[in-house]
């Protein structure tokens, strides 16, 4: 069964600074990996989904790479604001279904 | 576009009764996944529906149903509810035809469900 980890659990950074989320997965043989965010009580807003083949995709602020080999993805946010502030999901397919991280909340200080 | 539209958004019951809870994926859009979300357990993915067919199934009890219409909303059921069932209940579609989860999905707002 795959499981989806994301270190750390809780992040609390000054505005301005660059900052990297971290996911890993057991599993190799995912079909694709996407990144959510979720603000308190809400669903969850897509931000950059990575085919298997792909190595990494960048939407704006926002670029997340991805490494099978090491079961390793990242979200790499450049200058935080205080909007960035919320809980950020991976969650890896195996084309049956997504497996979901526990998430990281970020907290980014005016 | 619109997105995905769930209802209603808030839902109390009581132990030993039962729920229904809809969602209307985008326009378009043929697969509909439902997951349920707690603080202790995180994200667990309930089942997905295509084509009025349920394709995958996760590790949940058979109080837990769904059905696809011919439109592409999705209801979920919930029979003989329990304590442990107060969650988030999310619903995402995707637009895929052929590799239910391989494509992009989008969420709902979701259905906060309290049992009491």
């Amino acid at each position: 069964k795959q499981e989806v980890t994301q270190i750390p659990a809780a992040l609390s950074v000054p505005e301005g600074e660059n900052l990297v989320l971290n996911c890993s997965f057991t599993d190799s043989a995912i079909y694709n990996l996407q990144w959510f965010r979720q603000d308190p009580g809400k669903g969850l807003t897509s931000l950059l989904l990575i085919q298997s083949s792909q190595r990494e995709q960048t939407s704006g602020r926002l670029n997340a790479s991805l490494d099978k080999s090491s079961g390793r993805s990242t979200l790499y946010i450049a200058a935080s604001q205080p909007g960035d502030s919320a809980t950020y999901l991976c969650a890896a397919s195996t084309g049956n279904q997504f497996y979901f991280g526990t998430g990281t909340s970020l907290t980014v200080i005016p | 576009k619109a997105g995905v539209t769930q209802t209603p958004r808030y839902l109390i019951k009581t132990r030993g009764q039962q729920v229904t809870l809809s969602c209307s994926p985008i326009s378009g859009h043929r697969s509909v996944s439902w997951y349920q979300q707690t603080p202790g357990q995180g994200l667990q993915f309930l089942f997905e529906y295509f084509s009025e067919t349920q394709r995958n199934k996760g590790n949940f009890p058979g109080r837990f149903s769904g059905r696809q219409f011919s439109n592409s909303r999705s209801e979920m059921n919930v029979s003989t509810l329990e304590l442990g069932d107060s969650a988030l209940y999310l619903c995402a579609s995707s637009l895929d035809t052929t590799r239910p989860m391989g494509h992009e999905q989008f969420f709902g707002p979701g259905t906060r469900l309290t049992v009491l």
